[in-house]
């Protein structure tokens, strides 16, 4: 059955490393997606791609950067890793139309 | 800009009871699709139920239905014969058409059935 995955589970950070967040789809979708989930503020995306080699910012992409250099995978990376970037982490993947997206088991992240 | 807004924090149902979960969405754009997800205490976004702007029917999947009002800008979600294991939060979804394929997702209803 295809699926999405991401790793780690779970991540415990301090302030300033770098981090990469997995992501990773069989479903063989050209669309991907990152989200992130706090209390109070539903999920709100960090970043999409429509296929290789295209990415594209959404509405909290500060702090946040992807690459896409196959299909399968977009992993999510924390440039310099803050507090306020603790979060739960999702990835998506959808097919064109009707749009509906499968979301990964998501990433709990801790930037102490 | 689009917006999904759902003004149930939290909602109690009792066992086998049936229960709607009310969703409003604002755009402009004619052509849209409405979505449903259900996040469960383990954390997965599990998807429920889709209904496009252009559907003539309301949709529906299983023990789901979509109550779609396209005039009042409603896509209620009801849940028929309520279980222990629809306790979880739900999330009501908006994608446009053209506009990248996201998801603007609302804040979410956190359902308990009670038994």
């Amino acid at each position: 059955d295809a699926e999405i995955t991401q790793s780690p589970r779970h991540k415990i950070t301090e302030t300033g490393r770098q981090v990469t967040l997995a992501c990773h789809q069989t479903w063989n979708h050209n669309n991907m997606f990152w989200y992130r989930q706090d209390l109070g503020h539903g999920l709100r995306l960090i970043h999409y791609s429509y296929g290789v080699q295209d990415t594209n910012k959404g509405e909290v992409s500060d702090g946040y950067s992807v690459s896409r250099s196959n299909t399968e995978d977009l992993p999510l990376t924390l440039e310099s890793a803050a507090s306020s970037q603790t979060s739960v982490y999702f990835c998506a993947s959808s097919e064109m139309d009707p749009g509906i997206q499968y979301f990964g088991a998501g990433t709990r992240l801790s930037v102490l | 800009a689009q917006k999904i807004t759902q003004t149930q924090p939290g909602m109690f149902v009792q066992e086998k009871e049936a229960v709607t979960l009310d969703c409003t969405y604002d755009t402009s754009d004619p052509s849209y699709g409405l979505f449903w997800y259900k996040q469960p205490s383990s954390g997965e976004m599990i998807f429920l139920i889709y209904q496009g702007s252009y559907d003539q029917q309301n949709a529906t999947e299983g023990r789901y239905s979509l109550n779609f009002q396209k005039a009042r800008k409603s896509a209620n979600l009801v849940i028929s014969a309520s279980q222990l294991g629809d306790s979880a939060m739900y999330f009501c979804a908006m994608r446009v058409s053209g506009s990248a394929r996201q998801l603007t997702f609302g804040s979410g209803t956190q359902l308990t059935v009670l038994p």
